[in-house]
């Protein structure tokens, strides 16, 4: 089945300590998303790309990095984590317009202790 | 700035009966709304939409109407299921492709 796969479920990492969180797609999608979700709030949108080209939202924080090597992958690193960084990490995709609405993968729980 | 909002964080509904979840949003350039529904450690899964040429969109059991002078939207499952016990994302989109979520709303069908 045609999917948006995130790795790993579960992530912990030290503070301070760079982390890479994956995405994958089976979709042939041309848009894959990041958004970052704390507990009880609504997913906000960290960055997309739209085929190669990177779009960072204004209020992203400088510690937040994305890679995008091939339509299939896509990486969110996090230089320097934070214990406000612990979050629900979602990755989505799209066929460019919204109309087609997105496909999510599972999420990635991310703890820093 | 929370452009999208969903001020009831959650709901509980007896089965058989209507669930209505309400949704308002604040940027008049929002085009395009959808509904997404997340089951526990699972990712949010598209559930309906509509387009701002319309007011009603009907899929079997869901029902989602728009108030554009409101800027409101609502969601009407008709009758509610055990299996509709869900978190469920109000979803707005702007330039043609990115969404704004609102916070959820916790859905429980009592048997």
């Amino acid at each position: 089945d045609a999917m948006v796969i995130q790795n790993p479920r579960y992530q912990v990492t030290q503070f301070g300590k760079p982390v890479t969180l994956s995405c994958s797609q089976t979709l042939n999608h041309n848009v894959m998303y990041w958004y970052q979700q704390k507990s009880s709030q609504a997913p906000k949108l960290l960055f997309h790309y739209y085929d190669k080209d990177f779009n960072n939202e204004a209020d992203t924080p400088d510690n937040f990095q994305s890679r995008r090597p091939n339509t299939s992958f896509c990486f969110l690193d996090i230089r320097s984590p934070g214990l406000g960084d612990a979050a629900m990490y979602l990755c989505a995709t799209s066929r460019g317009g919204a109309n087609y609405g997105y496909t999510f993968g599972s999420g990635t729980r991310l703890t820093v202790v | 700035d929370q452009q999208v909002k969903q001020n009831s964080p959650s709901l509980s509904v007896q089965e058989g009966r209507i669930s209505i979840l309400n949704c308002d949003y604040t940027n008049s350039m929002f085009d395009y709304f959808l509904w997404y529904k997340k089951y526990p450690a699972e990712g949010p899964t598209f559930l309906i939409s509509i387009s701002s040429i319309k007011d009603k969109n009907e899929d079997g059991r869901f029902t989602v109407f728009l108030n554009k002078s409101a800027k409101h939207l609502s969601l009407h499952i008709v009758p509610s299921q055990p299996g509709d016990s869900a978190v469920y994302f109000c979803a707005a989109s702007r330039e043609g492709y990115k969404l704004s979520f609102g916070a959820g709303t916790t859905v429980t069908v009592r048997a």
